[in-house]
């Protein structure tokens, strides 16, 4: 079946560091991939997506790159704020009839100063 | 943006209780809503979904008479958990779409912790 796997966290990274969560999933087809973020006391928020092999998601800052040939959709961020302390879900919407949103179990990241 | 709140945001019961969370869209109305839950280091997990004045559908392995789910109006779904035991103590997630919107486009509440004791 359908499913999404991400790195376990939490992440703690220093303000300005480097940040990659990993994501990989399986699914039949050619499902739409997605990153959504929760920050803390609100309800999870669509980050980026991308639809198709190879195509590239953003948005404020951070980037996921769709591959086919590695089922995998990692998250990216060249450097990172306090601000950007949050839960990170990636997802998957299959392109079959199982028209459903399957997510990953959250990586928490933790930014300090 | 579209808001979505949830209440209550902790619930401590007692095993064999019953628990009602509910779920308003503050802003929109949602002709569909959705139901997850979460158990530590576990994926968020679709358990049903509501469309407003319809029964809801649920996923495979999701107890309907345990977790009765009311769409009644298009603001506001309800989760009961029936008869609950320590292992239903998880995290629950309601999410809300517009008519027409794409799947992806969900509107998520904070969640609500429960814990049966």
């Amino acid at each position: 079946g359908n499913s999404v796997t991400q790195m376990e966290g939490p992440v703690t990274l220093s303000e300005e560091a480097f940040l990659t969560i990993n994501c990989t999933y399986t699914a039949t087809g050619y499902p739409s991939l997605f990153w959504y973020v929760q920050y803390p006391g609100e309800g999870l928020q669509l980050l980026l997506k991308a639809t198709k092999a190879d195509d590239k998601g953003s948005n404020k800052g951070f980037e996921a790159t769709y591959r086919k040939e590695t089922t995998s959709f990692h998250l990216e961020k060249g450097s990172v704020q306090v601000s950007d302390s949050a839960v990170y879900f990636c997802a998957l919407l299959s392109s079959g009839g199982y028209n459903k949103l399957i997510f990953g179990a959250g990586t928490r990241l933790a930014v300090h100063p | 943006g579209a808001v979505v709140s949830q209440h209550p945001s902790w619930v401590i019961c007692k095993s064999g209780t019953s628990v009602k969370i509910e779920c308003r869209s503050l802003d929109f109305q949602a002709t569909t809503m959705f139901w997850y839950r979460q158990f530590p280091k576990q994926s968020l997990m679709l358990m049903a979904t509501s469309n407003e004045g319809s029964k809801a559908t649920y996923e495979q392995g999701v107890e309907k008479d345990k977790f009765l789910i009311n769409h009644a109006s298009l603001t506001l779904s309800t989760l009961t958990v029936t008869s609950a035991h320590p292992e239903d103590s998880s995290f629950y997630i309601c999410s809300a779409k517009l008519a027409g919107a794409n799947q992806e486009t969900q509107y998520f509440g904070p969640g609500t912790r429960l814990l049966v004791l």
